[in-house]
């Protein structure tokens, strides 16, 4: 059974300062998601990340991905209010359909 | 154009009733799911069907949650009947075939209180 860990669960950030998500899978994997969610809203795509070693930049985030570990972070840089909210990694298993979420990364950024 | 189309937003209703929630996924998707979100638990996948048939219902919690793909382009989850453990939201996702790398889109769910 694919099981997917995010860390830290939640984040305060100091605008201005760069931050980075851990998110760890536990079976072989060949694709990598990252998703945001808004307070009562909705799950926005972020990346996704097919290979090992693929980095995946907009804006301030960057997402990267190593299958070797089984590792995905997601790197923000120079922190602003905007970037509040929760953020998702998923994984779906090879040769699967199903997403298996992380636990999600409470993002709060305070001036 | 039209994202994942959910309905109704929010539903509130006493328990023992029947609840149907809806979905209307993204035009010419082959796959759609349907999840769980709640504090305790994370987003659970449900259930999902690729081109109108049902490929792993595995985390259907009980007999009381079914779900049906009618067509294309609508897809209902029914829960009858509804206890208080079932208040979360409930989103409906749909996405392209595999090899197109394309995410999983989202609708807004549905905030459903059972009472």
């Amino acid at each position: 059974e694919l099981k997917v860990e995010q860390n830290p669960l939640f984040l305060s950030m100091q605008e201005g300062k760069n931050y980075t998500i851990y998110c760890n899978y536990s079976t072989t994997s060949d694709r990598l998601y990252w998703y945001r969610q808004d307070p009562g809203k909705s799950l926005e795509s972020l990346f996704v990340l097919l290979s090992n070693g693929a980095v995946k930049q907009e804006g301030r985030l960057m997402a990267s991905l190593d299958t070797k570990a089984r590792l995905s972070t997601l790197h923000i840089t120079a922190a602003v209010h905007d970037l509040s909210a929760t953020y998702f990694c998923a994984a779906i298993k090879a040769a699967g359909n199903k997403l298996t979420f992380g636990g999600g990364t409470r993002v709060l950024v305070k001036p | 154009d039209a994202g994942v189309i959910q309905s109704p937003r929010h539903e509130v209703t006493e328990m023992g009733q029947e609840v149907t929630l809806r979905c209307k996924p993204i035009s010419g998707h082959d796959y759609l799911f349907w999840y769980r979100q709640t504090m305790m638990r994370g987003l659970e996948l449900l259930i999902y069907f690729n081109n109108n048939v049902p490929i792993d219902d595995s985390g259907m919690p009980e007999d009381r949650f079914s779900a049906k793909m009618p067509n294309a382009s609508f897809s209902t989850l029914k829960i009858q009947p509804s206890e208080p453990r079932d208040s979360a939201v409930y989103f409906c996702a749909s996405s392209l075939w595999r090899g197109s790398n394309q995410p999983q889109h989202f609708g807004d769910g549905t905030r459903l209180s059972i009472l």
